[in-house]
Protein backbone atom coordinates (compact mmCIF):
# COMPACT_ATOMS: atom_id res chain seq x y z
CA UNK A 1 0.00 0.00 0.00
CA UNK A 2 0.68 3.39 -0.56
CA UNK A 3 1.95 5.93 2.04
CA UNK A 4 3.25 9.60 2.81
CA UNK A 5 5.43 11.01 5.14
CA UNK A 6 5.71 14.19 6.89
CA UNK A 7 8.77 13.99 8.91
CA UNK A 8 8.06 17.78 10.49
CA UNK A 9 4.97 18.65 11.96
CA UNK A 10 5.24 22.41 12.86
CA UNK A 11 8.02 24.70 10.86
CA UNK A 12 8.90 28.28 11.56
CA UNK A 13 10.55 30.43 9.77
CA UNK A 14 11.47 34.22 9.41
CA UNK A 15 9.57 36.09 6.52
CA UNK A 16 12.64 36.54 3.59
CA UNK A 17 14.29 33.32 4.66
CA UNK A 18 14.26 30.37 2.07
CA UNK A 19 11.94 26.92 3.00
CA UNK A 20 12.13 23.25 2.47
CA UNK A 21 9.26 21.39 3.49
CA UNK A 22 10.15 17.51 3.34
CA UNK A 23 7.80 14.42 1.89
CA UNK A 24 8.83 10.85 1.87
CA UNK A 25 6.64 8.49 -0.11
CA UNK A 26 6.17 4.61 -0.59
CA UNK A 27 5.07 3.16 -3.63
CA UNK A 28 6.10 0.55 -5.96
CA UNK A 29 5.60 2.04 -9.53
CA UNK A 30 5.99 6.22 -10.40
CA UNK A 31 3.92 7.95 -8.43
CA UNK A 32 1.84 11.12 -8.95
CA UNK A 33 2.61 13.72 -6.59
CA UNK A 34 0.52 16.48 -4.94
CA UNK A 35 1.36 19.02 -2.70
CA UNK A 36 -1.75 20.63 -1.47
CA UNK A 37 -1.91 23.80 1.03
CA UNK A 38 -4.58 24.59 3.87
CA UNK A 39 -5.64 28.28 5.15
CA UNK A 40 -7.41 28.19 8.47
CA UNK A 41 -10.63 27.01 7.76
CA UNK A 42 -10.18 26.11 4.47
CA UNK A 43 -10.61 23.40 2.03
CA UNK A 44 -7.62 22.58 0.27
CA UNK A 45 -6.03 24.31 -2.67
CA UNK A 46 -3.90 22.42 -4.95
CA UNK A 47 -0.05 23.82 -5.21
CA UNK A 48 1.53 22.15 -7.48
CA UNK A 49 2.05 18.14 -9.11
CA UNK A 50 3.92 15.83 -10.62
CA UNK A 51 2.72 13.38 -13.02
CA UNK A 52 5.70 12.40 -14.93
CA UNK A 53 8.71 14.26 -17.23
CA UNK A 54 10.69 16.61 -15.70
CA UNK A 55 11.43 16.18 -11.96
CA UNK A 56 11.25 20.02 -10.68
CA UNK A 57 8.25 21.32 -11.53
CA UNK A 58 6.74 24.72 -10.88
CA UNK A 59 3.62 25.66 -8.68
CA UNK A 60 1.77 28.17 -7.70
CA UNK A 61 2.77 31.04 -5.74
CA UNK A 62 6.29 30.75 -6.06
CA UNK A 63 6.47 26.96 -4.69
CA UNK A 64 8.60 24.20 -6.65
CA UNK A 65 9.91 20.78 -5.48
CA UNK A 66 11.82 18.23 -6.98
CA UNK A 67 10.90 14.92 -7.32
CA UNK A 68 13.71 12.33 -6.52
CA UNK A 69 13.15 8.74 -6.91
CA UNK A 70 16.19 7.49 -5.63
CA UNK A 71 15.28 9.00 -2.41
CA UNK A 72 11.53 8.70 -2.72
CA UNK A 73 10.94 12.39 -1.58
CA UNK A 74 8.97 15.04 -2.80
CA UNK A 75 10.13 18.23 -1.46
CA UNK A 76 8.76 21.50 -1.56
CA UNK A 77 10.52 24.25 -1.75
CA UNK A 78 10.30 28.55 -1.91
CA UNK A 79 12.87 30.63 -1.94
CA UNK A 80 11.32 33.46 0.26
CA UNK A 81 8.61 33.30 2.63
CA UNK A 82 5.86 35.67 2.68
CA UNK A 83 3.84 35.62 6.08
CA UNK A 84 0.62 34.55 3.82
CA UNK A 85 2.03 31.43 3.21
CA UNK A 86 1.87 30.31 6.82
CA UNK A 87 -0.70 27.88 6.45
CA UNK A 88 -0.79 24.09 6.50
CA UNK A 89 0.76 21.96 3.75
CA UNK A 90 0.06 18.42 3.02
CA UNK A 91 2.18 15.90 0.35
CA UNK A 92 0.00 13.05 -1.43
CA UNK A 93 0.56 10.40 -3.23
CA UNK A 94 -2.00 8.78 -6.20
CA UNK A 95 -1.92 5.65 -7.64
CA UNK A 96 -1.24 5.46 -10.98
CA UNK A 97 -1.50 2.25 -12.44
CA UNK A 98 -4.27 2.83 -15.43
CA UNK A 99 -7.47 2.12 -13.96
CA UNK A 100 -6.65 2.74 -10.51
CA UNK A 101 -6.23 6.47 -10.92
CA UNK A 102 -8.57 7.76 -8.60
CA UNK A 103 -7.24 7.65 -5.15
CA UNK A 104 -4.56 9.83 -2.94
CA UNK A 105 -2.95 9.19 0.06
CA UNK A 106 -2.17 12.23 2.17
CA UNK A 107 0.75 13.07 4.61
CA UNK A 108 -0.41 14.08 7.96
CA UNK A 109 0.67 17.56 6.90
CA UNK A 110 3.42 20.32 7.98
CA UNK A 111 1.80 23.40 9.76
CA UNK A 112 4.05 26.61 8.81
CA UNK A 113 4.45 29.43 10.55
CA UNK A 114 5.96 32.85 9.57
CA UNK A 115 7.69 34.96 11.94
CA UNK A 116 7.49 38.68 11.42
CA UNK B 1 -18.18 28.36 -12.10
CA UNK B 2 -18.32 27.48 -8.68
CA UNK B 3 -16.21 24.32 -8.06
CA UNK B 4 -16.74 22.06 -5.61
CA UNK B 5 -19.91 23.03 -2.77
CA UNK B 6 -20.50 21.70 0.42
CA UNK B 7 -23.91 22.32 2.35
CA UNK B 8 -23.84 22.62 5.25
CA UNK B 9 -21.05 24.37 6.43
CA UNK B 10 -21.42 23.79 10.31
CA UNK B 11 -24.06 21.50 12.19
CA UNK B 12 -24.18 20.28 16.04
CA UNK B 13 -25.74 16.81 15.97
CA UNK B 14 -27.09 15.00 19.36
CA UNK B 15 -25.48 11.38 19.54
CA UNK B 16 -27.67 9.27 17.89
CA UNK B 17 -29.31 11.46 15.15
CA UNK B 18 -28.75 11.50 11.60
CA UNK B 19 -28.34 13.84 9.15
CA UNK B 20 -26.85 14.21 4.72
CA UNK B 21 -24.03 16.21 4.35
CA UNK B 22 -24.52 17.22 0.23
CA UNK B 23 -21.68 17.77 -2.37
CA UNK B 24 -22.08 19.51 -5.60
CA UNK B 25 -19.38 19.68 -8.19
CA UNK B 26 -19.81 21.61 -11.75
CA UNK B 27 -16.52 20.44 -13.77
CA UNK B 28 -18.19 17.65 -14.95
CA UNK B 29 -15.58 15.31 -12.65
CA UNK B 30 -16.17 11.62 -13.24
CA UNK B 31 -14.55 10.89 -9.86
CA UNK B 32 -15.95 12.11 -6.16
CA UNK B 33 -14.32 11.46 -2.62
CA UNK B 34 -15.87 12.26 0.97
CA UNK B 35 -12.42 12.70 3.25
CA UNK B 36 -12.90 13.54 7.01
CA UNK B 37 -9.83 15.87 8.98
CA UNK B 38 -8.73 15.22 12.35
CA UNK B 39 -6.02 17.09 14.60
CA UNK B 40 -2.83 15.57 13.51
CA UNK B 41 -4.01 12.39 11.37
CA UNK B 42 -4.27 14.51 7.83
CA UNK B 43 -6.87 13.29 5.96
CA UNK B 44 -8.96 10.10 5.55
CA UNK B 45 -10.82 8.41 3.10
CA UNK B 46 -14.32 7.48 3.88
CA UNK B 47 -15.83 6.68 0.60
CA UNK B 48 -15.56 7.51 -3.02
CA UNK B 49 -17.13 6.91 -6.56
CA UNK B 50 -15.41 6.83 -9.67
CA UNK B 51 -18.79 7.50 -11.38
CA UNK B 52 -22.59 7.79 -11.65
CA UNK B 53 -24.45 5.16 -9.65
CA UNK B 54 -20.91 3.63 -8.13
CA UNK B 55 -19.67 3.57 -4.70
CA UNK B 56 -16.85 2.12 -3.06
CA UNK B 57 -15.08 2.05 0.42
CA UNK B 58 -12.08 4.16 1.55
CA UNK B 59 -9.80 3.75 4.59
CA UNK B 60 -12.75 4.72 7.08
CA UNK B 61 -16.53 3.69 5.88
CA UNK B 62 -17.95 2.86 9.02
CA UNK B 63 -20.80 4.49 10.22
CA UNK B 64 -21.12 6.35 6.96
CA UNK B 65 -23.26 5.60 3.45
CA UNK B 66 -22.82 7.67 0.56
CA UNK B 67 -25.31 7.66 -2.78
CA UNK B 68 -24.11 8.64 -6.03
CA UNK B 69 -27.18 9.77 -8.65
CA UNK B 70 -26.45 12.20 -10.54
CA UNK B 71 -23.00 12.85 -11.85
CA UNK B 72 -22.75 16.20 -10.04
CA UNK B 73 -23.71 14.72 -6.25
CA UNK B 74 -22.36 12.83 -3.88
CA UNK B 75 -23.89 12.72 -0.39
CA UNK B 76 -22.69 11.42 2.78
CA UNK B 77 -25.36 10.28 5.47
CA UNK B 78 -24.41 9.31 9.04
CA UNK B 79 -27.45 6.98 10.15
CA UNK B 80 -26.86 7.22 13.93
CA UNK B 81 -23.94 10.07 14.94
CA UNK B 82 -21.55 8.92 17.70
CA UNK B 83 -19.20 11.76 19.23
CA UNK B 84 -16.18 10.03 17.20
CA UNK B 85 -18.09 11.11 14.04
CA UNK B 86 -17.01 15.19 15.41
CA UNK B 87 -14.91 16.19 12.68
CA UNK B 88 -14.32 18.28 9.20
CA UNK B 89 -15.12 16.87 6.49
CA UNK B 90 -14.27 17.48 3.21
CA UNK B 91 -15.67 17.11 -0.50
CA UNK B 92 -13.40 16.46 -3.41
CA UNK B 93 -13.79 15.50 -6.98
CA UNK B 94 -11.48 14.85 -9.91
CA UNK B 95 -10.71 13.33 -13.75
CA UNK B 96 -12.47 14.49 -17.03
CA UNK B 97 -11.87 13.61 -19.97
CA UNK B 98 -11.80 17.10 -21.20
CA UNK B 99 -8.45 17.60 -18.98
CA UNK B 100 -7.29 14.06 -18.97
CA UNK B 101 -5.68 14.88 -15.37
CA UNK B 102 -6.37 13.56 -11.56
CA UNK B 103 -5.52 15.90 -8.96
CA UNK B 104 -8.67 16.55 -6.90
CA UNK B 105 -10.39 19.88 -5.94
CA UNK B 106 -11.79 20.23 -3.19
CA UNK B 107 -14.84 22.14 -0.98
CA UNK B 108 -14.58 24.26 1.53
CA UNK B 109 -15.64 21.98 4.05
CA UNK B 110 -18.18 20.88 7.07
CA UNK B 111 -17.64 21.30 10.23
CA UNK B 112 -19.86 18.80 12.15
CA UNK B 113 -19.57 18.49 16.00
CA UNK B 114 -21.82 15.53 17.99
CA UNK B 115 -22.41 15.76 21.22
Amino acid sequence: AQSVTQPDIHITVSEGASLELRCNYSYGATPYLFWYVQSPGQGLQLLLKYFSGDTLVQGIKGFEAEFKRSQSSFNLRKPSVHWSDAAEYFCAVGENSGGSNYKLTFGKGTLLTVNP
Amino acid sequence: NAGVTQTPKFRVLKTGQSMTLLCAQDMNHEYMYWYRQDPGMGLRLIHYSVGEGTTAKGEVPDGYNVSRLKKQNFLLGLESAAPSQTSVYFCASSYSEWTGSYEQYFGPGTRLTVT
